[in-house]
């Protein structure tokens, strides 16, 4: 069945470094890919998304491109800040009847 | 922000007792869906609706249920509540289906005992 892999965290970074949380998926079909946000004691939040191979999807400086080759959809931010703090999710639909979520990615951004 | 509730909060209980959360949503969406979320497997799917009393099973619905007979609310029933069900739930609600953008809601901890 489809599944998500991405990189296991955590994840420590210095504020201003370059950000790269691998994601790589594995489906049948053409899904639609996701990154979701949450921020401590949250629910997830939508961050961007991409529904066709070579979208980029991208939102408060954050970047991922669908690369169908690879089977990735890697998230990207040049210059991370403290408030980027949080667990980040790569997550695939197929249009069936399921979502399937990575295991989550955590981020501490230190001053 | 979406306006989605959830209660209780915070809930704990012990082995074998039904539970019963529910789900809040003032946007008028047609989709609701239930998440657990645990460490080291992200969310997984539970149930979802896509209307009034309409409702499938996601990835991992053995032994729950889930009732929606009005818009605004979805409940998620454990039935016979077991360990292996603490967790943390998460309703969402989108306008379309899983391919849409989900709104989640703020999350139930519940530990069974």
């Amino acid at each position: 069945g489809d599944s998500v892999t991405q990189m296991e965290g955590p994840v420590t970074l210095s504020e201003e470094a370059f950000l790269t949380i691998n994601c790589t998926y594995t489906a049948t079909g053409y899904p639609s890919l996701f990154w979701y946000v949450q921020y401590p004691g949250e629910g997830l939040q939508l961050l961007l998304k991409a529904t066709k191979a070579d979208d980029k999807g991208s939102n408060k400086g954050f970047e991922a491109t669908y690369r169908k080759e690879t089977t990735s959809f890697h998230l990207e931010k040049g210059s991370v800040q403290v408030s980027d703090s949080a667990v980040y999710f790569c997550a695939l639909s197929d249009g069936g009847n399921d979502m399937r979520f990575g295991a989550g990615t955590r981020l501490t951004v230190k001053p | 922000d979406a306006g989605i509730t959830q209660s209780p909060r915070h809930k704990v209980t012990e082995t074998g007792t039904p539970v019963t959360l529910r789900c809040h949503q003032t946007e008028n969406h047609r989709y609701m869906y239930w998440y657990r979320q645990d460490p080291g497997h992200g969310l997984r799917l539970i149930h979802y609706s896509y209307g009034v009393k309409d409702t499938d099973k996601g990835e991992v619905s053995d032994g729950y249920s889930v009732s929606r007979s009005k818009t605004e609310d979805f409940l998620l029933t454990l039935e016979s509540a077991t360990s292996s069900q603490t967790s943390v739930y998460f309703c969402a609600i989108s306008n379309g289906h899983l391919q849409e953008t989900q709104y989640f809601g703020p999350g139930t901890r519940l530990l069974v005992l």
